[in-house]
């Protein structure tokens, strides 16, 4: 398996309050990516990261930021949770935008 | 965004039932399909990375074919068993995106 970690595994947080969560890597690849699951919409992309300060946004970017100050972590910021935020977020990584990605194990995040 | 459609949603099958599904994305501009396996309670793994018009990969009783001209790629699983029982995912990388876009995913499941 790749070596990626999320931290933290489950967070629950309430209206309004920031929320990071991190993405670690072992495997060096220089792509990273965060993404959302919601019921009926699979994965949607939220941010990736081509390269240590290299950042893009995805589809459905609006109310989050990242950042990544080192190749092995990549961090997801929600700068004032929403219920609507309340979802599975899973990190991935490749060595290559069209290589295949390795994914996370998840973090389940609910905002009351 | 890129239009990537999957189908069926949802499938229902018996064991040792043969079944497929399709992704369909559009023709310009191809770059790369991958298809994932997606587990409940897991994270996404991937199946096939699949690049030329007419690929055809085998992974013992999963297969997928791709169409670049018509945009689709199938994929196909002879003599389902109830480990076969997850969401299929497929992603589309398109060279004027810059990145992949995920279909929904067809969920299957295989009643022993």
């Amino acid at each position: 398996d790749a070596g990626i970690t999320q931290s933290p595994r489950h967070k629950v947080t309430e209206t309004g309050t920031p929320v990071t969560l991190r993405c670690h890597q072992t495997e060096n690849h220089r792509y990273m990516y965060w993404y959302r699951q919601d019921p009926g919409h699979g994965l949607r992309l939220i941010h990736y990261s081509y390269g240590v300060k290299d950042t893009d946004k995805g589809e459905v970017s609006d109310g989050y930021s990242v950042s990544r100050s080192k190749t092995e972590d990549f961090l997801l910021t929600l700068e004032s949770a929403t219920s609507s935020q309340t979802s599975v977020y899973f990190c991935a990584i490749s060595e290559s935008l069209t290589y295949e990605q390795y994914f996370g194990p998840g973090t389940r995040l609910t905002v009351t | 965004i890129l239009n990537v459609e999957q189908s069926p949603q949802s499938l229902h099958v018996q064991e040792g039932d043969s079944t497929n599904f399709t992704c369909s994305f559009p023709s310009s501009n191809f770059y790369a399909l991958h298809w994932y396996r997606w587990e409940t309670a897991k994270s996404p793994e991937a199946l096939f990375v699949m690049t030329l018009n007419g690929d055809e990969k085998k992974k013992g009783r999963i297969s997928a074919t791709l169409n670049t001209k018509e945009g689709y790629s199938y994929l196909y699983i002879k003599g389902s068993q109830p480990e076969d029982s997850a969401t299929y995912l497929c992603a589309f990388y398109n060279t004027n995106a810059g990145k992949s876009t995920f279909g929904d995913g067809t969920t299957l499941t295989v009643k022993p």
